[in-house]
């Protein structure tokens, strides 16, 4: 059975850094690409980054590009995600998800770690 | 704003089928994939590619693509299926992902 299990969420100032990880089982972790994708509070999906299976492509959207940083340790079946210089509006639901094929379809997510950010 | 753009909200009389568009001019390209999210729960992958289905997916979902649109389509709507529905692909220049902004889809 594969899961993902996201932690490392809470209440960070804006400004500080906050890391999350993503412990992945149920299938062999470094043959697929993988991604975080964060949902605010009443709001829709929003995709933040992805990385492939040997972390050689990464990508990141926009709104974090330069602040986040996506990584993955394949020895140890995880995925993180080093966000800098938090801001209000990063405040959500982050989720893992496992990426199917390298085709950005995400076929299986994780339950999610909340990230606040307010003074 | 979002490259993907879905009708806010849709809704279905019992039994009956309902279609949810997807709009965007990275889909004359990719194909979508569409996720089912209840309240309080991660998204679920209903269909992928031209029209795949998940194993657990029952097949009243089905999906279909036809220029810049792609459509989900629930044939026989059940109560279960109330919940919201968010597509997704890759924007114009291909390296990005991109989500819809969601379709709340309410059973009557």
């Amino acid at each position: 059975e594969v899961q993902l299990v996201e932690s490392g969420g809470g209440l960070v100032q804006p400004g500080r850094s906050l890391r999350l990880s993503c412990a992945a089982s149920g299938f062999t972790f470094d043959d697929y690409a993988m991604h975080w994708v964060r949902q605010a509070p009443g709001k829709g999906l929003e995709w933040v980054s992805g990385i492939s299976w040997n972390g050689g492509t990464i990508d990141y959207a926009d709104s974090v590009k330069g602040r986040f940083t996506i990584s993955r340790d394949n020895a140890k079946n995880s995925l993180y995600l080093q966000m800098n210089s938090l801001r209000a509006e990063d405040t959500a639901l982050y989720y893992c998800a496992k990426d199917k094929s390298g085709s950005y379809t995400f076929d299986y997510w994780g339950q999610g770690t909340l990230v606040t950010v307010s003074s | 704003s979002s490259e993907l753009t879905q009708d806010p909200a849709v809704s279905v009389a019992l039994g009956q089928t309902v279609r949810i568009t997807c709009l965007g001019d990275s889909l004359r390209t990719y194909y979508a994939s569409w996720y089912q999210q209840k309240p309080g729960q991660a998204p679920v992958l209903v269909i992928y590619g031209r029209n795949n289905r998940p194993s657990g997916i029952p097949d009243r979902f089905s999906g279909s693509s036809s220029g810049n649109t792609a459509s989900l389509t629930i044939t026989g709507a059940q109560a279960e299926d109330e919940a919201d529905y968010y597509c997704n692909s890759r924007d114009s220049s291909g390296n990005h992902v991109v989500f819809g902004g969601g379709t709340k889809l309410t059973v009557l």
